[in-house]
């Protein structure tokens, strides 16, 4: 039973165009997070939400705009793509604050912007 | 601000040598450092979580162990095997920060 799952896998789009990529998690953590993997591999954070409310917006342009309905999902919609989008994208949760515990990643969303 | 250095970059190594990956962070105050291995074309998988107050935690063939004054942390791999063939990151979560500062990743082959 995957903890943190996210969809879609692959995701290849025209720019200009809108999409969303969506997470969810089973362990009962109340905090989630969305990463972005560069081309270089490095990981970097984008957005923290701890029970469905914005902690961390790390200077993200404000055409990502996560939304979580619930704590137990986190979803990331992005308009006007553009080429340098492109990347993998991870979901990750942990419970916290007050006892940061393990981090649990997602398998990655793969973006393509063409 | 907290930065993370990973050495060395990428190790090839033949099966069953033992090995040391490094992590190195420049802000001491974490309140804990994990491990992940990252296989090409898929997500992170959590090795090791050790806490501040920690000095190491073992996870059958890995060893984690954490210097927080020194701002050092090292990844003992025992018996290596190809299947341990992936990236190897350490992340530090700053000490009133929720968020996980991730290094470069040492990318290490075993051939068999």
């Amino acid at each position: 039973d995957t903890a943190v799952s996210q969809t879609p896998k692959y995701l290849v789009t025209q720019m200009g165009n809108d999409k969303s990529i969506k997470c969810e998690q089973n362990l009962g953590h109340d905090t989630m997070y969305w990463y972005k993997q560069d081309s270089k591999k490095f990981l970097k954070i984008m957005f923290s939400y701890n029970n469905k409310e914005l902690i961390i917006n790390e200077t993200v342009p404000n055409r990502f705009s996560p939304k979580s309905p619930d704590k137990a999902h986190l979803n990331l919609h992005i308009n006007s793509l553009e080429l340098g989008d492109s990347a993998v994208y991870f979901c990750a949760s942990s419970q916290g604050p007050g006892g940061w515990t393990e981090a649990f990643f997602g398998q990655g969303t793969r973006l393509t912007v063409v | 601000k907290q930065e993370v250095t990973q050495i060395p970059a990428a190790l090839s190594v033949p099966e069953g040598e033992n090995l040391v990956l490094n992590c190195s962070f420049t802000d001491s105050a974490i309140y804990n450092l994990q491990w992940f291995r990252q296989d090409p074309g898929k997500g992170l998988t959590s090795l090791l979580l050790i806490q501040s107050s920690q000095r190491e935690q073992t996870s059958g063939r890995l060893n984690a162990s954490l210097d927080k004054s020194s701002g050092r942390s090292t990844l003992y791999i025992a018996a290596s095997q190809p299947g341990d063939s992936a990236t190897y990151l350490c992340a530090v979560r700053g000490g009133n920060t929720d968020k996980l500062i991730f290094g470069t990743g040492t990318r290490l082959q075993v051939f068999p």
